[in-house]
């Protein structure tokens, strides 16, 4: 099987402050990772799409300022919460996937808590 | 952003029994996969039909792909207490570029 690996699965930060959250696909290289952000009993959002190599693709009404995408190599990708702020406190989960129009393999998610 | 809908949005069933979940989209589509989630985890991949197949089998899966009606079904056969969790479809584009997730059927199979 193909595994995801994500990195922290909760975190706790104070307003103001930036928190980095790590995508590993551990056994395959991934050419795509995807980014969700999940609300308590509603769907995954996408937030952007990231090729290792190239900048993301944000999706409208993501704030790229506010969410950096970084993915350095086939098998690590990062999204950073600058300045969080209350209202980023969701569950963020990662996807990476190997090639185009193929399943998608999910990290566990992170659950960050603003305060 | 979202594609599709699914529906019901909840569905509560007893043990044994079938459970069926719809997916519709609006978008064309290169495939169509069926995920599930544990409540605060991770998703996990069921099974992924391509746009030129109209059913697939896994298990006690089975789906159905109507393209010309953007449609899709999830039906699981004899259910157990752990298929208890909601289960999501997501839209693969032609391009590849992006999976895009319906809201979700949450599903609770009764003891």
């Amino acid at each position: 099987g193909a595994v995801v690996s994500q990195h922290p699965s909760r975190v706790i930060c104070k307003s103001g402050t930036s928190v980095k959250i790590e995508c590993r696909s551990l056994d395959f290289q991934a050419t795509t990772m995807f980014w969700y952000r999940q609300f308590p009993k509603q769907s995954l959002m996408l937030m952007a799409t990231s090729n290792e190599g190239s900048k993301a693709t944000y999706e409208q009404g993501v704030e790229k300022d506010k969410f950096l995408i970084n993915h350095a190599s086939l098998t690590l990708s990062t999204l950073t919460v600058t300045s969080a702020h209350p209202e980023d406190s969701s569950f963020y989960i990662c996807s990476a996937r190997r090639y185009r129009n193929t399943e998608a393999f999910f990290g566990q998610g992170t659950r960050l808590t603003v305060v | 952003s979202q594609q599709g809908e699914e529906d019901p949005q909840a569905l509560s069933i007893q043990e044994g029994e079938n459970a069926t979940m719809n997916c519709s989209y609006k978008t064309s589509i290169n495939n169509l996969q069926w995920y599930r989630q544990n409540s605060g985890r991770g998703l996990v991949h069921l099974i992924l039909i391509r746009s030129n197949e109209r059913e697939k089998h896994s298990g006690r899966l089975r789906v159905t792909l109507d393209t010309s009606k953007k449609s899709s079904s999830l039906l699981i056969t004899a259910s157990r207490a752990a298929d208890t969790a909601s289960y999501f479809c997501a839209t693969d584009s032609p391009g590849g570029d992006k999976i895009i997730f319906g809201k979700g059927t949450r599903l609770h199979i009764l003891p």
